[in-house]
């Protein structure tokens, strides 16, 4: 069974500091790990995901996430905080086969101070 | 253009009562999911439909019954509301395959009073 662990239900930082969101996983099978943003009052949105290949990811909104197995972890990064990126994030580990759905984290609620 | 849509947006209802939740996706994906997400903002799955067929039962009351009258609409009824019911209902839509991104509907707020 699949379980994710996202380290700090809130985070703060200050506008234009570093964004690390931190994500641990456990999976009995080689884990496809997402990322995804919820803005207030809206559906999830895709933010990056990793299934194989390059264990960096780059994805939307100048977010990253570098996978390593060695540490089962999938953090998320930003360089720069802006205020835009004020919004809950939840990563995800798909529980495998075709249609098994994902178990999420219980989110980061990630604060931007101005 | 809505990708994956859902109505009613908003849903106020007493307990005991009996209501349906929609959904449609116009992605062309053949699996489609209702996840719950509580007042602490916890995501769990409830329910995945792969063309129409039934995947994913977690253990949801019997009183919630997902349709699936084709591979782009995915309803949930729920009978006999509780207190307990009261969440955000997502729905979301993906190709088959381990891997595949899910994309979400904007969500349906269910309170029950």
């Amino acid at each position: 069974a699949q379980s994710v662990t996202q380290l700090g239900s809130h985070v703060s930082v200050s506008e234009g500091a570093l964004v690390l969101l931190r994500c641990n996983y456990s999976s009995s099978v080689p884990p496809y790990l997402f990322w995804y943003v919820q803005y207030p009052n809206q559906g999830l949105q895709l933010l990056l995901k990793y299934t194989t290949g390059a264990t960096l990811v780059k994805g939307i909104n100048g977010f990253e996430a570098e996978f390593k197995k060695s540490e089962t972890s999938f953090h998320l990064t930003k360089p720069s905080a802006h205020m835009s990126d004020a919004a809950e994030y939840f990563c995800a580990v798909g529980r495998g086969g075709g249609a098994d759905g994902l178990t999420f984290g219980k989110g980061t609620h990630l604060i931007i101070q101005p | 253009d809505t990708a994956v849509s859902q109505t009613p947006k908003y849903l106020v209802t007493q307990m005991g009562n009996d209501k349906s939740i929609k959904c449609e996706q116009n992605l062309g994906h053949d699996t489609m999911y209702w996840y719950k997400q509580d007042s602490k903002k916890f995501l769990k799955i409830m329910f995945s439909y792969n063309n129409k067929e039934l995947i994913i039962n977690e253990t949801v009351p019997n009183r919630f019954s997902p349709k699936s009258p084709d591979k782009a609409h995915l309803n949930l009824h729920i009978n006999s509301l509780e207190l307990g019911d009261s969440a955000v209902y997502f729905c979301a839509s993906s190709l088959s395959g381990s891997g595949n991104e899910q994309y979400f509907g904007p969500g349906t707020r269910l309170t029950v009073t």
